[in-house]
């Protein structure tokens, strides 16, 4: 069984620039989740699909970050002006349905904000 | 929101030898997981642990979730266990998980 597959690997990118990742999840995973990962600390819940609706997005800086899943599969996660402080990992991860919520998490894109 | 709390933050070992790592919860869950990130950043699943007990290998965990908390045993360690071990919960009635900040841990030989 495939894993859950992010792209890029890795990205740098200069201040007010803008960047976007992609992920694929797991055949048959409804529900998909963004994080962000700050060095030194644990990953933060950006925002959480279930198929292509938004479940949650609470921690989401929406006047930069937006995403979307629009056939409940691929997602995309965009930074549209990158910041410093936006250096971070960002991890996608899939599981079966909300509320069977297991996780399975991608390799991550290394974001580096010159 | 819900607080995870982990303890120790950073633990050195020797190979060879155990430890155990605690994750605290503030509140109900409804599912609680144990990963290992390794130095390339991979978080791996060890354990779907809401409650009881589980063993895989040299690892195990236990969760009691009436008292908030689970904890990871770690046996006969080696230097590949090195990394962060991260407990993540889901709160009950939210879905939405919530991450530690995880426990440290180098193993020398």
């Amino acid at each position: 069984e495939a894993g859950v597959a992010q792209s890029p690997r890795y990205k740098i990118i200069e201040k007010r620039q803008s960047v976007a990742f992609w992920c694929n999840p797991i055949s048959g995973h409804a529900t998909l989740y963004w994080y962000q990962q700050i060095l030194g600390q644990g990953p933060k819940l950006l925002i959480q699909f279930q198929n292509n609706g938004v479940v949650d997005d609470s921690q989401l800086p929406k006047d930069r970050f937006s995403a979307e899943r629009l056939k409940g599969v691929d997602s995309t996660l965009k930074i549209q002006p990158a910041k410093l402080e936006d250096s971070a990992v960002y991890l996608c991860a899939s599981s079966f349905l909300a509320t069977v919520p297991e996780q399975f998490f991608g390799p991550g894109t290394r974001l580096t904000v010159l | 929101g819900i607080q995870v709390e982990q303890s120790p933050p950073d633990l050195i070992l020797q190979e060879g030898a155990n430890s155990t790592l605690r994750c605290n919860f503030s509140d109900s869950v409804n599912n609680l997981q144990w990963f290992h990130q390794n130095p390339w950043g991979q978080l791996i699943n060890l354990f779907y642990i809401p409650s009881g007990t589980k063993q895989n290998g040299r690892l195990s965990a236990t969760t009691v979730a009436t008292e908030r908390y689970s904890l990871l045993y770690i046996s006969s360690s080696q230097t590949t266990d090195s990394g962060v071990y991260f407990c993540a919960v889901v709160s009950g009635g939210s879905y939405i998980p919530t991450f530690g900040r995880g426990t440290s841990l180098i193993v020398h030989p």
